[in-house]
């Protein structure tokens, strides 16, 4: 199985910073890399497919970048609906794998 | 709007089949595949598997031997059936659509929507 290494496992940020979430795969899964925003009570909901391109109705300040074996995950102008926990996924190849996630809080 | 909602017991006994119903509504289980996920507490996330209308699937490895994944097209719900339950086992299940296409040799795919989860419990 693919292994995705997330990091890091949470940051504190005000509103109105700029994060960066890193996901690392253990081999290459070319731009199949997709990114997932999760808010307590809810099903998670994609921000980013094929590392780079926004899921319909996402805010620009979401943007993902990186191909083969790093990608980046940055999130600009933080809004207090941003406080969140992030995950990446590869759907290269089967099994689909995640990351542990990232939980960003409100500092 | 696709909606997907999971339902069924939050209490399993081990070694008793843990069974599960997705409901679909705003689009038809007739397109795409349909996947089951899962997250245990305190650890990360686990593709379980999932199915096409044409009955195309594909499972984790790690489970494939205890898990069966259908689609009931009469009533657009798809179902999860998990044999011999652990504690392991226990988990939040969601149910997802993936969706994806390919465009000059190139192919994506991802998950969308998924359901707001349902715990199950597996212990006697």
């Amino acid at each position: 199985d693919i292994q995705m290494t997330q990091s890091p496992s949470s940051l504190s940020a005000s509103v109105g910073d700029t994060v960066t979430i890193t996901c690392r795969a253990s081999q290459g899964v070319g731009s199949n890399l997709n990114w997932y925003q999760h808010k307590p009570g809810e099903g998670p909901k994609v921000l980013i497919y094929g590392a780079s391109s926004s899921q319909s109705g996402v805010p620009v300040r979401f943007r993902g970048s990186g191909s083969g074996t790093d990608f980046v995950l940055t999130i600009s102008s933080l809004q207090p609906e941003d406080f969140a926990t992030y995950f990446c996924q590869q759907s290269y190849v089967a099994p689909y794998t995640f990351g542990r996630g990232t939980k960003v809080e409100i500092k | 709007q696709v909606q997907v909602q999971e339902s069924g017991p939050g209490l399993v006994k081990p070694s008793e089949t843990l069974s599960l119903t997705c409901t679909v509504s705003g689009g038809s289980i007739s397109s795409d595949y349909w996947n089951w996920i899962r997250q245990a507490p305190g650890k990360g996330l686990e593709w379980i598997g999932y199915m096409d209308h044409s009955g195309f699937d594909n499972y984790n490895p790690s489970l494939k031997s205890r898990v069966t994944i259908s689609l009931d097209m009469s009533k657009n719900e798809v179902s999860l059936k998990l044999n011999s339950a652990t504690a392991a086992d226990t988990a939040v299940y969601y149910c997802v659509r993936e969706r994806g296409f390919c465009r000059d040799n190139v192919c994506r795919n991802w998950f969308d929507p998924w359901g707001q989860g349902t715990l199950v419990t597996v212990s006697s």
